[in-house]
């Protein structure tokens, strides 16, 4: 079903930006949504789609494709952005899912 | 708006048949529309997508475990079940059960707290 590929770590200063991103074969595709994931919540959907993002989320969540990478921008970072991130998609044959590993995003 | 929650033993031995249900409440498993999903997540691990069934197809299975999955509904009980049989300390984990919209595919929009079966003897 080809999984997608996560960095399992990034750190942002706070205020600053960082990319996360989520590869794989499917995604020249299929689009990937991404999940805001901290411990004891469900996860929160944060961008799906072309780079849309649900109401409530922060428009400094950002998202974007090129061919088989999928990306999650955070400009200007908070604290409360401190959490695990992670790509969610089809795979290749559309009927089955793939899950990214997980960016554990640390803001110093 | 849909509540889900597993259920299941919390301890497994190998070789045994890990099973769990998802109890589905505010919601209908026999509503159109939706794939009910079950996903897991090893310790310290990220999420695998383990496989789902929807109201007028499937079920549809991750292909390294076709041969041990079983994902079943239970209509008149509300009940989303997984029987993943002959489990090895592999299958440790935390299980959740999941609702995609069909609509809008790959957006959950209702999770499971989870629940963490240890396959031990």
């Amino acid at each position: 079903s080809s999984e997608l590929t996560q960095d399992p770590s990034v750190s942002v200063a706070l205020g600053q930006t960082v990319r996360i991103t989520c590869r794989g074969d499917s995604l020249t595709s299929y689009y990937a949504t991404w999940y805001q994931w901290k411990p004891g919540r469900a996860p929160v959907l944060v961008i799906f789609g072309k780079g849309s993002r649900p109401s409530g989320i922060p428009d400094r969540f950002s998202g974007s494709s090129t061919g088989n990478t999928a990306s999650l921008t955070i400009s200007g970072a908070q604290a409360e952005d401190e959490a695990d991130y992670f790509c969610y998609s089809r795979d290749t044959s559309g009927d089955l899912r793939v899950f990214g590993g997980g960016t554990k995003l640390t803001v110093l | 708006q849909v509540l889900l929650q597993e259920s299941g033993p919390r301890l497994v031995k190998p070789s045994q048949t890990l099973s769990l249900t998802c109890n589905v409440s505010g919601g209908s498993l026999s509503s159109g529309g939706y794939y009910w999903m079950w996903i897991r997540q090893h310790p310290g691990k990220g999420l695998e997508w383990l496989g789902y069934i929807y109201y007028s197809g499937g079920p549809y299975y991750r292909p390294s475990l076709e041969s041990r999955i079983t994902i079943s509904t239970d209509m008149s009980r509300s009940q989303l079940s997984l029987h993943l049989t002959s489990v090895t300390a592999a299958d440790t984990g935390i299980y959740y059960c999941a609702r995609e919209s069909i609509a809008a595919p790959a957006m959950f929009d209702s999770w499971g707290q989870g629940t963490l079966v240890t396959v031990s003897s």
